[in-house]
């Protein structure tokens, strides 16, 4: 079974229009992080959020956020007031158990595309 | 602000070669990480590393790769024997004491021929 699920393999937004990329997750650990990735066409990937199962607010950072559903395993991000830069490929991905230095469980990527 | 560096950014290769993969980590980082990506797909771990010892490594990491970290600076990966089945971009990620973000360095395209 797959850990991470992200169904939108593509997506096409207008610039300045808010976006929400779809992550779920399957996890029996009580302990977990949620991250999102970035990786434009150059290559590398950059960290953008993370979000620990026992945090109680939705992770926020400048114009992404996480809406982190826990009963539904469900962690999107959503970008706000998107931009041209933000054409990339996201990937959700997910550490489970209590140790940080677990490895990180990647999904499959949804390739987003802002219109001018 | 620090970051990773890997080296080379390419790197060709025949079958049957040996390539080694070069990682420079964050200054203060104890926590590494390779993890490989085959061109289109998704990003898949290979192995931590941890107090110059392996912590975990997936079902990839067979005995033709081997990590060390030589002169506790670099980080390397080894790839004894290369398969075209290796041609992949590598990353390498290394993760602070306090931190639970894994700062991923620009990557080195391998190429198989």
């Amino acid at each position: 079974a797959q850990k991470i699920t992200q169904t939108q393999p593509g997506m096409f937004v207008q610039e300045k229009e808010a976006v929400t990329l779809d992550c779920t997750y399957d996890t029996s650990d009580p302990s977990y992080g949620l991250f999102w990735y970035k990786q434009p066409s150059s290559g590398e990937m950059i960290f953008l959020i993370y979000q620990g199962s026992y945090d109680q607010q939705n992770a926020t950072e400048g114009r992404y956020s996480l809406n982190f559903q826990k009963a539904r395993k469900s962690a999107n991000l959503v970008i706000s007031a998107s931009q041209l830069g933000d054409s990339a490929m996201y990937f959700c991905a997910m550490r489970e158990g209590p140790d940080r230095d677990d490895k990180i469980i990647f999904g499959k990527g949804t390739r987003l595309h802002i219109l001018p | 602000e620090p970051e990773v560096t890997q080296t080379p950014s390419h790197q060709v290769t025949q079958m049957g070669q040996e390539v080694i993969l070069r990682c420079v980590p964050i200054s203060n980082h104890l926590y590494f990480y390779w993890y490989r990506q085959i061109l289109g797909q998704k990003v898949e771990f290979l192995v931590s590393f941890y107090n110059n010892e392996i912590s975990e490594k997936s079902e990839i990491f067979d005995d033709q790769f081997s990590v060390e970290r030589p002169d506790g600076s670099n980080f390397t990966l080894k790839i004894r024997s290369t398969k075209l089945e290796d041609s992949a971009m590598y990353f390498c990620a290394t993760r602070g004491t306090d931190d639970y973000e894994q700062y991923f360095g620009p990557g080195t395209r391998l190429t198989v021929t």
